[in-house]
């Protein structure tokens, strides 16, 4: 069973980097995109991002100029880092497995099927 | 940039059906998910690729992606399908955008 688990710090100041882990167990972190979704507080879902583990990245064009993901194959981790935070960006923080799989010259989407529970960083000083 | 628009809440009774719509353009082109999101929890895949559920969903959710409308229909409606319901759009180019989210109050 694939499970995924955010980590990182709580609070995090104006100005300064979110940094964010997840750690995938039960699957290989090759195999798959991966995704990262955030939730503020009481609104909806926004997507922030994806990767491959071959060097495809995706981000959503509004936050692409502050976000950066990463990936550590040895230890099945992911990492998000965004920069410049302000209070707009505090939220709960998702990572999550993205199902994409190519058929020859057609993608075939699965959806976001596995969800970490989510990590909540605050932007404050 | 891509949007899709979702009705911010829909109510039922017990036993009836709920339909939820999400609205964009030309979304019948494109891959249609939902995700129910109980409080306190992560999202739940439910519908993927317009009409098809994940294993251990329900058979009395159901979806359908035509035009520029995807439905999300739940036959039999029962109280623990109270949530917030969102859709998802994709394609290879908008990549992923979510709908605002449609809570659904089961009364």
């Amino acid at each position: 069973q694939v499970q995924l688990q955010e980590s990182g710090p709580g609070l995090v100041k104006p100005s300064e980097t979110l940094s964010l882990t997840c750690a995938v167990s039960g699957d290989s972190i090759t195999t798959y995109y991966w995704t990262w979704i955030r939730q503020p507080a009481g609104k909806g879902l926004e997507w922030i991002g994806r990767f491959y583990a071959s060097g495809d990245t995706n981000y959503n064009p509004s936050l692409r100029n502050r976000v950066t993901m990463s990936v550590d194959t040895s230890k099945n981790q992911f990492f998000l880092k965004l920069t410049s935070v302000t209070a707009a960006d505090t939220a709960v923080y998702y990572c999550a497995r993205d199902v994409i799989i190519r058929g020859g010259e057609t993608l075939f989407y699965y959806g976001v099927d596995v969800w970490g529970q989510g990590t909540t960083v605050t932007v404050s000083s | 940039s891509y949007e899709v628009t979702q009705p911010p809440s829909v109510s039922v009774s017990p036993g009836q059906t709920a339909s939820i719509t999400c609205s964009g353009d030309k979304l019948g082109d494109k891959y249609a998910c939902w995700y129910q999101q109980k409080p306190g929890q992560s999202p739940a895949l439910v519908i993927y690729q317009d009409d098809k559920r994940p294993s251990g969903i329900p058979e009395r959710f159901s979806g359908s992606n035509s035009g520029n409308t995807a439905t999300l229909t739940i036959s039999g409606t029962q109280a623990v399908d109270e949530a917030d319901y969102y859709c998802q759009a994709w394609d290879s180019s908008t990549h992923v955008v979510f709908g605002g989210g449609t809570k659904l109050t089961v009364l």
